[in-house]
């Protein structure tokens, strides 16, 4: 089975400042699918982004950016300008063709005034 | 389009206790889900079905069970409650298929189980 690695317990950003978060993952596959998913303390899993591993240009949705690596099986979230909304857990996810979504264990990331 | 709904938000069960866990859908999705967070652990998937009449195991899928007799809702039942199942619980759905693959799961809002 895939595994799913984010190494950041816990992170803190001043506002306004720029934060990256890091994911690592396992497969033996070539073609997968993965996510950022945010969860603010409303508990609303929200999806933030997502790379398919086909595609070699990195995704980005307005202050949200990724770095896929693919040869070095790494998917980092890169968030610009933070702001105080952006306060919440973050977690990595991998999907497959032959396996379900698979989930790192989160970072929980503050934002500070 | 409500999205994903889930009932109960909140449910405190005591041991030995049976209930169900409700989800609902209303964007055709075929693929849905369930799965739960612990602290520390992420979310692991409980059960999870392709289809309407088919449900397959995901990784923790031991005290509960499932059905899905329609496309558009995905009960799970917990069978006999422990406290080991004291969780928040979330429902998701796809457009995931067999042809298609792989795509974004949507989540429903969660339920907060409290097993005594």
């Amino acid at each position: 089975a895939q595994t799913v690695t984010q190494s950041q317990p816990e992170m803190s950003v001043q506002e306004a400042e720029t934060v990256t978060l890091s994911c690592t993952y396992d497969t033996s596959e070539s073609n997968y699918y993965l996510f950022w998913y945010k969860q603010p303390p409303s508990r609303q899993m929200i999806l933030v982004i997502r790379q398919e591993a086909y595609k070699q240009q990195n995704a980005t949705e307005n202050r949200f950016s990724v770095n896929f690596q693919k040869a070095a099986k790494s998917f980092s979230l890169k968030i610009s300008d933070s702001q105080l909304g952006d306060t919440a857990m973050y977690f990595c996810a991998f999907m497959s063709y032959s396996d379900d979504m698979r989930f790192g264990a989160g970072t929980r990331l503050t934002v500070k005034p | 389009n409500a999205g994903v709904t889930q009932t109960p938000k909140f449910q405190v069960l005591k041991t030995g206790q049976s209930m169900t866990l409700q989800c609902a859908q209303d964007m055709n999705h075929e693929y849905m889900s369930w799965y739960r967070q612990d602290p520390g652990m992420g979310l692991r998937l409980i059960h999870y079905s392709v289809g309407a009449g088919i449900t397959d195991q995901g990784e923790v899928p031991n005290g509960y069970n499932v059905s899905r007799s329609t496309t558009e809702d995905f009960p799970l039942r917990l069978l006999s409650a422990a406290p080991s199942q004291t969780s928040v619980y979330f429902c998701a759905s796809s457009y995931s298929t067999a042809s298609v693959g792989p795509d974004t799961q949507y989540f429903g809002p969660g339920t907060r189980l409290t097993v005594l």
